[in-house]
């Protein structure tokens, strides 16, 4: 079993609809990091979170350090956010990152 | 916030030469990088962690002889993939933590290498 667990693999939606791409974690860590990967290949860092909720744009990250669950949520999707999201936490036992699969998303116009 | 920026963003060589892909922290200074390997559709995959004024310290099956790191100043490392072969065709991400505290990453863009 995989430390860092994402899902779905894959998704596909529609214009407007709202995102979830889930995250799960088996280890302890301090933070979690969500990233988005263009198809070029360049990575933006979205979110690092330690608890609680952020918000930036139609982007919001939550956290559940209890339960090692954190999500990603996308309002009113647009097809330029077509792009994979990729997981990480920062183990707490160092500064390593472990990553996770990846969300590969796809908004239809 | 805090950038980090790589060059270049993309890379085409040929078999047998060496390639150079720096990464700075442009505002900020960081006394550890990591660099980070990403096979096409696949996970990263850390490669080493590089430590501003001391050696590199790489990840089991990661070799050292061919993928120098040098952390020379706060500000800049650097991976040199050495004699590269088009089984070294992939994209190289670094990051760097970050000057406030030592749960903040940032990362670079990446870099595309192609070996032909």
């Amino acid at each position: 079993k995989n430390e860092v667990e994402q899902s779905p693999q894959n998704l596909t939606a529609q214009e407007g609809e709202f995102i979830t791409i889930n995250c799960s974690y088996s280890v302890g860590i301090s933070a979690l990091h969500w990233l988005q990967q263009h198809p070029g290949g360049g990575i933006v860092s979205l979110f690092m979170l330690s608890s609680g909720k952020k918000k930036h744009g139609r982007l919001i990250a939550t956290i559940n350090i209890q339960e090692k669950h954190s999500s990603l949520h996308i309002t009113a999707s647009h097809p330029r956010d077509s792009a994979v999201y990729i997981c990480a936490v920062l183990m707490d036992s160092n500064y390593q990152l472990i990553w996770g699969a990846g969300t590969k998303l796809i908004i239809k116009p | 916030g805090a950038v980090v920026s790589q060059h270049p963003s993309r890379v085409i060589c040929k078999s047998g030469t060496s390639v150079k892909i720096e990464c700075r922290s442009l505002d900020f200074q960081a006394t550890t990088m990591f660099w980070y390997r990403q096979f096409p559709k696949q996970s990263l995959m850390l490669m080493a962690t590089s430590n501003e004024g001391s050696k590199a310290t790489y990840e089991q099956g990661v070799e050292k002889d061919k993928f120098l790191i040098n952390h020379a100043s706060l500000t800049l490392s650097t991976l040199t993939v050495t004699s590269a072969h088009p089984e070294d065709s992939s994209f190289y991400i670094c990051s760097a933590l970050g000057p406030l505290s030592s749960y903040e990453q940032y990362f670079g863009p990446g870099t595309r290498l192609t070996v032909t």
